[in-house]
């Protein structure tokens, strides 16, 4: 059973550029969670997604982050007209259903805006 | 009052040691807790469930006090393997404490 899969696993954008991070959550799990964690910082929630749906997405920022779950394949976390202030390690989480606090960690995206 | 609130330590013990971190939260209503462990720049992995009740693992005992509003974890018999950044959640609100960084030394 494989685990949640990120990628890429580094991403190197210039300032205004486009980021697209990908999440494919374990098996039978079809709950998603992105988190952003700046160096020494902690983890920030961002937003929580079921198939199709957001269900929380009170921290996101109200600017160039969106997040969607389609039906078909995987989470995507998309960040608009990077700024440096955006280098962060992205990780995508998932868990099973009901089960919130239980929640299986991708490997993460470490995005470097310059 | 942040949400969720951590000694960000660093805790530094010898090998043997006993050593225990505080999580205090804020939303009173909050239910589901648990703790998680960070290694450096590595994704973090569920350690524990917080029950009410209190719950052991081994060496590690997860326990809960509603009235003062904080989650503890204790770690017994340290080993170096157990150097990492331990992380609070409070799973209602999907809060994330920002960590407590323990280092055992030899």
């Amino acid at each position: 059973n494989a685990g949640v899969m990120q990628n890429p696993r580094h991403l190197v954008r210039r300032r205004g550029q486009e980021a697209r991070l990908r999440c494919s959550p374990m098996k039978g799990h079809s709950h998603v969670y992105w988190y952003r964690q700046l160096p020494e910082e902690g983890l920030k929630f961002m937003v929580y997604l079921q198939k199709e749906n957001i269900i929380d997405e009170s921290g996101m920022p109200k600017e160039r982050f969106s997040a969607e779950f389609p039906k078909e394949g995987p989470s995507i976390l998309r960040i608009q007209q990077v700024v440096r202030g955006d280098s962060a390690a992205y990780f995508c989480a998932s868990s099973p259903p009901y089960r919130r606090g239980e929640q299986y960690f991708g490997p993460g995206t470490r995005l470097t805006v310059t | 009052r942040k949400e969720v609130e951590q000694d960000p330590g660093p805790f530094n013990v010898p090998e043997g040691a006993t050593v225990a971190f505080n999580c205090t939260y804020s939303n009173s209503a909050s239910q589901s807790f648990f703790w998680y462990r960070q290694d450096c720049r590595k994704e973090p992995k569920l350690l524990m469930s917080v029950y009410s009740s209190g719950n052991e693992d081994g060496r590690f005992t997860a326990q809960l006090n509603r009235a003062s509003q904080y989650i503890s974890l204790l770690i017994r018999d340290s080993k170096l393997s157990d150097s990492a950044t331990y992380l609070c959640v409070v799973s209602d609100d999907m809060r994330f404490g920002a960590g407590t960084r323990l280092t055992v030394k030899p």
